[in-house]
């Protein structure tokens, strides 16, 4: 539909184990997000791209890299995951302008033991 | 870092009824968003304020925005269970991304 995909869906990991999550665009969108969502704490930021090998960091980028080596492929990863980490992972592009808003991705629910 | 507070963070109400969520900030906002995110899937946007006073409204859904644009409010005319999801509002600081709110849980009973 909306012409994003993230992958996995589900992934348990163990601490101190590296990990990566894919965010695919169809869009050919310039801008990428990745955030996550936490009870209490809404969506935060953790790293954004607005081009190819363009990226800078969000609130909460501590523990967190990204790659965008393609327009359509953000792939975020947790160098050494800590069951702080566990958490819902959302990706999100947007047109130019940002009053377009954005369009999620369905999400990745990690669980780091 | 601007902060949007979004009250009230549970609400749930009875089908038929009307409600009011709200969303603030310290800081003004350049344009404010709203956005319904059901389970297991990721926000959708419903609307994009950009003027202060401005009224928008989406069949039985209006949003308004401040006139000082720094705070917005959702209204919710004879709710459905449809209408159950989590509500969250998203602030434009001018800064080429969005912050969120906390959200506000809606549950409608039938």
């Amino acid at each position: 539909d909306a012409g994003i995909t993230q992958s996995p869906r589900h992934k348990v990991t163990e601490t101190g184990t590296p990990v990566t999550l894919r965010c695919h665009q169809t869009e050919n969108h310039r801008y990428m997000y990745w955030y996550r969502q936490d009870p209490g704490h809404g969506l935060r930021l953790i790293h954004y791209s607005y081009g190819v090998k363009d990226t800078d960091k969000g609130e909460v980028s501590d523990g967190y890299s990204v790659s965008r080596s393609k327009t359509e492929d953000f792939l975020l990863t947790l160098e050494s995951a800590t069951s702080s980490q566990t958490s819902v992972y959302f990706c999100a592009i947007r047109p130019g302008q940002l009053d377009y808003g954005y369009t999620f991705g369905s999400g990745t629910r990690l669980t780091v033991v | 870092t601007q902060l949007l507070e979004q009250s009230p963070q549970f609400l749930s109400i009875q089908e038929g009824e009307n409600l009011t969520v709200y969303c603030n900030s310290s800081s003004v906002f350049s344009s404010l968003q709203w956005y319904r995110q059901e389970p297991g899937e990721g926000p959708v946007l419903l609307v994009t304020v950009v003027t202060g006073g401005e009224v928008k409204k989406l069949k039985r859904l209006t949003f308004q925005f401040g006139d000082a644009r720094k705070d917005s409010s959702l209204h919710i005319t004879a709710a459905q269970p449809g209408d159950t999801g989590l509500y969250l509002c998203a602030g434009n600081f001018g800064n080429e991304k969005l912050t969120f709110g906390t959200g506000t849980r809606l549950t409608i009973i039938p």
